[in-house]
């Protein structure tokens, strides 16, 4: 069972404009979220994180968003540049952290 | 530090045989995870270890499968028999912090023939 769940596997986007991309959970004990990015041939790396006790955490052009309930989680990222091209995880954190299935970004010069 | 360290980048192997997939993880780093990534579930988190004690080992698929961690610096994830179905990306990543903070090695990409 899926407890996190990315249900976009791809989104494509104008270089400049705006990415959403979306993560839903079911586990109402998750206590922290993260965002990690993926390129090609290399491990996954750590992008933005935000605490359950919050809904808004902003790094630079990312930022992420919590709703909780809705249990639905976002990362924001503006402008978007063609190098944020990756596969992007969402994870939750219970003592573990569980990842989602992955949406794949690409940004079009 | 040069960060997580797996090995081999590749590996081919035929139905049956046996595979042994290696990691080196940060100095200092407590926790170290097993994760395989396949299109249809992601990121599966496999088995973590605590100080080189086995924490949870519930993603494990089956008994063809085992983990070990003799110290601090190294760990293997054993595949015996391979199937073809076991064809993945594995990666192995180490932190301070069981919930946050994870470095992710490059990954080994099993193909099972």
């Amino acid at each position: 069972d899926q407890q996190v769940k990315q249900n976009s596997p791809s989104l494509s986007v104008q270089e400049g404009r705006i990415s959403i991309l979306n993560c839903d959970y079911t586990n109402s004990m998750f206590d922290y979220f993260l965002w990690y990015k993926k390129y090609p041939a290399e491990g996954p790396t750590f992008l933005i994180s935000i605490s359950s006790i919050k809904d808004k955490n902003e790094d630079g052009r990312f930022t992420v968003f919590l709703n909780k309930s809705a249990k639905h989680l976002s990362l924001h990222i503006v402008p978007s540049q063609p190098g944020d091209s990756a596969v992007y995880f969402c994870a939750a954190s219970t003592g573990k952290l569980i990842f989602g299935q992955g949406t794949t970004l690409q940004v079009k010069p | 530090d040069a960060g997580v360290i797996q090995s081999p980048r590749h590996e081919v192997t035929e139905m049956g045989q046996e595979v042994t997939l290696r990691c080196k993880p940060i100095s200092g780093h407590d926790y170290l995870f097993w994760y395989r990534q396949t299109m249809m579930r992601g990121l599966e988190l496999l088995i973590y270890f605590n100080n080189n004690v086995p924490i949870d080992d519930s993603g494990m698929p089956e008994d063809r499968f085992s983990a070990k961690m003799p110290n601090a610096s190294f760990s293997t994830l054993k595949i015996q028999p391979s199937e073809p179905r076991d064809s993945a990306v594995y990666f192995c990543a180490s932190s301070f912090n069981a919930g946050q903070g994870y470095t992710f090695g490059s990954g080994t990409r099993l193909t099972v023939v």
